[in-house]
């Protein structure tokens, strides 16, 4: 079972609608990211917090907005997406770097997103 | 920025005989390598990491080595079964990275009966 939970898991929504996605972990990791993937490629980060500071966005488009409202949520706003947007989006979450050496990083099943 | 070579793209082996995927990594500062399984329609999941201060590590029928000087890792399966069909990607993160994972593009191994 996964221990890191997306929902919903598909969302289809109009390019002048606004939708969120939504992750949750309960590992006690301070650590999260949203990763794109495309069909047949690897997935692609986007956004990754730490201690709920962003720490590294990907040049992402701003019709993406990350939130980390907690250590436990992280949420992805979405408004205005285009077509090429549709994609699986995926979270993960891993201990902080914090000095202990990267850490392995946690899957939850993704949000399959379609953009009409 | 690092960059990730995965081969080959495609596998194919009979069940029973072992299976190897090969990644290079053009980051020297890269410490942390994970391996991932994906089956289809399923989340990634992580199956086997090895971190630079280590050259081998094994789990099972599962094998990671790592090459420093050559900065190439390779993901050795053995007995390979039907259930170890999945697309399975390599990826690289830097010491000083934030724990930002690079992967490669993904190996699709078939297990044939």
């Amino acid at each position: 079972d996964t221990e890191v939970t997306q929902t919903p898991k598909h969302l289809v929504m109009g390019m002048t609608n606004k939708k969120s996605l939504k992750c949750e972990q309960h590992m006690g990791h301070r650590a999260m990211y949203w990763y794109k993937q495309k069909a047949k490629k690897p997935p692609e980060l986007m956004f990754v917090y730490s201690y709920e500071k962003l720490s590294i966005n990907e040049s992402v488009p701003s019709r993406f907005s990350p939130e980390c409202p907690n250590s436990s949520l992280l949420n992805l706003h979405l408004h205005a997406l285009q077509p090429e947007d549709s994609a699986l989006y995926l979270c993960a979450s891993s201990q902080a770097y914090a000095g202990l050496g990267n850490q392995p990083q946690h899957f939850g099943d993704g949000t399959r997103l379609s953009i009409l | 920025g690092e960059n990730v070579e995965q081969h080959p793209s495609t596998l194919s082996v009979q069940e029973g005989d072992s299976a190897v995927i090969k990644c290079t990594y053009s980051d020297s500062a890269s410490n942390y390598f994970p391996w991932y399984k994906q089956e289809l329609g399923k989340r990634p999941q992580l199956i086997i990491d090895i971190r630079s201060n280590v050259g081998e590590k094994k789990d099972q029928r599962i094998a990671v080595t790592l090459n420093k000087t050559a900065k190439h890792f390779s993901l050795h399966i053995t007995e390979t079964q039907p259930e170890d069909s999945a697309v399975y990607f390599c990826a690289a993160s830097g010491f000083l990275g934030a724990q930002k994972l690079v992967f490669g593009q993904g190996t699709r191994l078939t297990i044939n009966p």
